[in-house]
């Protein structure tokens, strides 16, 4: 079964950095976009990042743009966010989530999230 | 704040039958798929309904999706208390060259 695994979340003080990993097993990773989306305390779901099947293409929500960068290393079926110039309103549960498809389409499956906290 | 609209909560009693709208504009919902997502508390989104109305194996046919010009709407029939939770809709958007999540409608089963 498609199963999707985040880790590296923590409490990072403003203006650091961290690196998010997503291990990916049950499918062929290589064949799928994947997206990171975030979800603040009592929020909604924003999306932060997509990133296409062979890593070719990548897109970015306005808000992290120039801060954040999504990364795939398909020879071990991990995804990757690095998270840097990090602010308060980042604080956020990050899910990683698989794309319907090659590119960036809509999510299907989702991890279960990794908690970052911003804080001093 | 979200670039697809929908109401903040809605309610119904069990067996009853609750409709969730979602509004966007032609550059999200106009021009692509919609998508449904549930929310149980605590846990991960999980797809309900993917290309405005299909929904993947696993998802009861009480779940349904439609989708007409720039607005689309979730209909849940036969109401059951575990169907209490939050429920997102998400399209993409040309704009913004990326999804867009509405803000999100938290059912409650009276």
């Amino acid at each position: 079964q498609v199963q999707l695994v985040e880790s590296g979340g923590g409490v990072v003080l403003p203006g650091g950095s961290l690196r998010l990993s997503c291990a990916a097993s049950g499918f062929n990773f290589s064949n799928y976009g994947i997206h990171w989306v975030r979800q603040a305390p009592g929020k909604g779901l924003e999306w932060v990042a997509a990133i296409w099947f062979d890593g070719s293409n990548k897109h970015y929500a306005d808000s992290v743009k120039g801060r954040f960068t999504i990364s795939r290393d398909n020879s071990k079926d991990t995804l990757f966010l690095q998270m840097g110039s990090l602010r308060g309103e980042d604080s956020a549960v990050y899910f990683c989530a698989r794309g319907k498809g090659r590119f960036a389409n809509l999510m299907d499956y989702w991890g279960l999230g990794t908690r970052v906290t911003v804080s001093s | 704040q979200s670039v697809l609209t929908q109401p903040p909560s809605a309610s119904e009693t069990p067996g009853q039958r609750v409709t969730i709208s979602c509004s966007g504009i032609t550059s999200n919902i106009g021009s692509d798929y919609v998508y449904w997502y549930q929310q149980l508390p605590g846990t991960a989104p999980k797809l309900l309904i993917y290309r405005n109305n299909l929904r993947p194996s696993g998802v009861p046919d009480r779940f349904s999706g439609s989708k007409s010009g720039t607005s689309a709407s979730l209909a849940i029939s036969e109401l059951r208390s575990e169907d209490e939770a939050d429920y997102y809709c998400a399209a993409w958007d040309d704009s913004l060259s990326g999804p867009m999540f509405g803000g999100g409608t938290k059912l409650t089963v009276l």
